[in-house]
């Protein structure tokens, strides 16, 4: 069955720092990977997806994540925090096993940036 | 471009009462979700829909929730008699099927006092 598994509910940087999110998945197909962020009081928005292409895959708002196969993660970075970067963050592991596209989502980690 | 549309917004009601929530998924999306965003379990699935039929509704909790779609541009989930421990975040997702992204509505934050 698949998985997802994100290492630390909540993580605080300051402004300017590097923010590093890390998620492993377990999949027994090569699976197809999301990271969604939430701001408060909305829904969640797409920042990347990793499909079976490059493995190196570049989302909106200056952030990234690499796929390794290796060590079944999928973290993701951005080189600089913003303010506006303090939201919820989701990965999220999907490999079409059952026929469509169903989302197992990792319980989140909620980013907070400090001045 | 319209996203994916819910309503209501947010909802209290009091225990045994009916509650029915909205969506409206993109146009031209034919794969529809249901979720469920509580603090303890997280974003659960609920139902999903291929083409406005139900294909997968395992997540559904129990018969006091159903789900329908009668047209490709809309969709609802009832809750027959609500319960307190049903409040949550209720989120519609669509997208164009297969490995596509799905995109998500605003929620509904659903209240049983």
């Amino acid at each position: 069955a698949q998985s997802v598994t994100q290492l630390g509910s909540h993580v605080s940087v300051s402004e300017g720092a590097l923010v590093l999110l890390r998620c492993n998945y377990s999949s027994s197909v090569p699976p197809y990977l999301f990271w969604y962020v939430q701001y408060p009081n909305q829904g969640l928005q797409l920042l990347l997806k990793y499909t079976s292409a490059a493995t190196l895959v570049k989302g909106i708002n200056g952030f990234e994540a690499e796929f390794k196969k290796s060590e079944t993660s999928f973290h993701l970075t951005k080189p600089s925090a913003h303010m506006s970067d303090a939201a919820e963050y989701f990965c999220a592991v999907s490999d079409l096993a059952g026929g469509y596209n169903k989302l197992i989502f990792g319980a989140g980690t909620r980013l907070a940036v400090h001045p | 471009d319209a996203g994916v549309i819910q309503s209501p917004r947010h909802e209290v009601t009091e225990m045994g009462q009916e509650v029915t929530l909205r969506c409206k998924p993109i146009s031209g999306h034919n794969s529809l979700f249901w979720y469920r965003q509580t603090m303890m379990r997280g974003l659960e699935l609920l139902i999903y829909f291929n083409n406005n039929v139900p294909i997968d509704d395992s997540g559904m909790p129990e018969d006091r929730f159903s789900a329908k779609m009668p047209n490709a541009s809309f969709s609802t989930l009832k809750i027959q008699p609500s319960e307190p421990r049903d409040s949550a975040v209720y989120f519609c997702a669509s997208s164009l099927g297969g490995e596509q992204p799905q995109h998500f509505g605003d929620g509904t934050r659903l209240s049983i006092l």
